[in-house]
Formats: structure tokens, sequence, C-alpha cells
């Protein structure tokens, strides 16, 4: 079945250590985009890429590092320097060129204490 | 940066009533999308709206993109059980590379009493 696959589904980590959550499609999209959820919020925008190596800050990039060397995937670390990380964290893909609709991953819960 | 501003917050209704709920922004949007989610879940893309007017239907649910191009709102008819959800409203802007990242409202909880 083609679709976004993200995992864990939960992930626990204790303060200071940095920690990479995974995304991965078979979709053949271009673009890939990371996205953070606080309870009772929309989504806000971490990070995208539109194209293999090349990558863009979103509306809350600091904390945060993301990698895309392959097409399938767009790994995002968060890292220590994030001051809340503990979050629900949601992927999603679109093929660039035509309807731009972007669909999304079942999301990671990271809990940091 | 930007959130949508989404209203209502959330509604109670009964079962087989019609539900209404709408996103308005301070400025421009390429496309506007109405996503539901489920506790837990990721987003799940309902309809995706392209022209200024346009009036767009997806079996009991029906949406428009406002002629500024800055509202949108969602309908849904003769509500059932499994409508139970958080709905967003997200809007887009096209860059010269492509599509950015998408603009969220906070979503309308949709509660049905049955």
């Amino acid at each position: 079945d083609g679709g976004i696959t993200q995992s864990p589904k939960y992930l626990f980590r204790k303060e200071g250590q940095n920690v990479t959550l995974s995304c991965e499609q078979n979709l053949n999209h271009d673009a890939m985009y990371w996205y953070r959820q606080d309870p009772g919020q929309g989504l806000r925008l971490i990070y995208y890429s539109q194209i293999v190596n090349d990558f863009q800050k979103g509306d809350i990039a600091e904390g945060y590092s993301v990698s895309r060397e392959k097409k399938e995937s767009f790994p995002l670390t968060v890292t220590s320097a994030q001051k809340n990380p503990t979050a629900f964290y949601l992927c999603a893909s679109t093929q660039t060129g035509g309807a731009y609709e972007q669909y999304f991953g079942p999301g990671t819960r990271l809990t940091v204490t | 940066g930007q959130q949508l501003n989404q209203s209502p917050q959330s509604m109670f209704i009964q079962e087989g009533e019609d539900v209404s709920m709408n996103c308005t922004s301070s400025s421009i949007f390429n496309t506007w999308l109405w996503y539901k989610q489920d506790p837990g879940e990721g987003p799940v893309l309902l309809i995706a709206l392209y022209k200024a007017g346009e009036l767009t239907s997806n079996g009991r649910l029906t949406a428009q993109f406002g002629i500024t191009r800055k509202d949108s709102f969602l309908n849904i008819s003769a509500s059932i059980p499994s409508d139970v959800g958080i709905y967003f409203c997200a809007g887009l802007r096209y860059s010269g590379g492509g599509a950015d990242g998408l603009t969220f409202g906070k979503g309308t909880h949709l509660i049905i009493q049955p």
C-alpha cells in the first residue's frame, strides 16, 4: 500500500538527549514536511523540503534539524536545544507541480522528561 | 507564524443536525484545505479548494473558497456519530519552487450527542 509511515508511534527520552524521528513515504512525492502539534492547537510548520538535498525552515525551526538524502525519507532530529520538545509530531508529503494537497502520516508522540 | 482564525472552537450537536464552521485570514491563500483528525492520529484530507468562489462537495461535506481568498467554510449535513473529531482548515501559498508549508487553524472540535 502507498502511504507515509512514521516510527515509532510513541517515543520517550530524557531531557538533554537528541532524538531522531523517522518519516518514510512511498508515494513518489517530491516535497515533505514536518509539523508539530500541541494540545488544543493547530499544526505548526517546523521544516520542509521540496527536493532532495534541499530544505527550508518553517515557523518554529529552532532546536530542530533535518536531512533529505533520499526522496523517500525526511528524518527530523529534536535536539537538546529545543526548550519544549514534548509534542505530537506529524510528517506530510505532496507532489509538486500538481494540486499540492498534503497527506499526513500517523504521527509520533514524543515525551521528554 | 500566522495561524488562521477558525470558529467555532467546539460544537455540541444532536445526531442528524447540520454543522457549519469557518476560517478567516488576514492574508490571501492560493489553496484552502479541510482536514479531520481523530485522537492520536494524523489529519485526513476531506476537501481541497483551488479557486476563489469555488464550491466543492464530498458526500455530506460541502466547502467553499471565499471570493476574497481570505476565508473558507465547511458544512456537514445530517451529522452521524462517526463525524466526531477535530476539523482543521489549512491555507497554502505557492512559491517559485513549489508549495510552502500549510498554515493551520486551531481546529473545531465536533461532539455529537445521540
